[in-house]
């Protein structure tokens, strides 16, 4: 257990349908990173914060993902109008102020299936 | 970032030491490499990190030669648990400023 914690850890829907992950960080990390990893692929970056300011969006990140992380703390990403590419496991990690050696933490994922 | 080409898959018996080498012919100055292992159903997890020479941890030990245009994690022992993909990366901030950047990593398979 790392410390940063996903909710929730699968979700199926239907295509169409809008769902929403959340992603606790450690709690002192003020950066926190989305990924999307597919099967037998390496994560792929999606967006990423520092405190509430959202720093970096991916071309990955079309107009159907928002992320939002209210007051630094956690955050959320949804997903709208899902379809059946959006399938995936999505990874949340947390580092602290973002020193060159400073380690990313990540999440247990949430699996995402949409039928 | 330095473009990095891995093994896509070793086999290992119980008990023997594994090296996975990773090339990076164009890695930059300010570059670390850090090495990550992931596990079925779960995030990645922070292995180790080095710039030069060796680092050792208690997981696993970093080669990297004078040139720094590969890198070799060495996994001694390993058990039937050390089981995962292994991803190498490398860039300018370790890992902690920037999103890293993952490949498709080595898949080591432990056999009893």
């Amino acid at each position: 257990d790392t410390g940063v914690s996903q909710d929730p850890r699968h979700k199926i829907t239907k295509r169409g349908q809008n769902v929403t992950f959340r992603c606790d960080p450690i709690s002192e990390h003020n950066r926190l990173y989305w990924y999307r990893q597919t099967l037998g692929q390496g994560p792929e970056f999606l967006t990423y914060f520092q405190n509430e300011a959202q720093l970096e969006k991916s071309r990955l990140l079309s107009d159907r993902f928002s992320a939002e992380r209210p007051k630094g703390s956690f955050s959320t990403l949804e997903i709208q109008r899902t379809e059946q590419g959006d399938s995936a496991m999505y990874l949340c990690a947390s580092s602290p102020d973002g020193f060159s050696t400073d380690t990313q933490y990540f999440g247990p994922g949430t699996r995402l299936t949409v039928l | 970032l330095a473009k990095t080409t891995q093994p896509i898959s070793m086999d290992s018996y119980e008990g023997q030491e594994v090296n996975i080498t990773c090339s990076h012919n164009n890695i930059a100055t300010n570059d670390y490499i850090t090495w990550y292992q992931q596990f079925p159903s779960q995030g990645p997890r922070f292995i180790i990190q080095g710039y030069k020479t060796k680092v050792t941890n208690e997981v696993a030990s970093l080669f990297i030669p004078a040139d720094r245009k590969s890198s070799t994690l060495s996994l001694p022992r390993v058990s039937l648990s050390d089981t995962a993909v292994y991803y190498c990366l490398v860039g300018d901030s370790g890992s902690g400023n920037t999103p890293l950047v993952f490949g498709k990593g080595t898949r080591l398979s432990v056999i009893a």
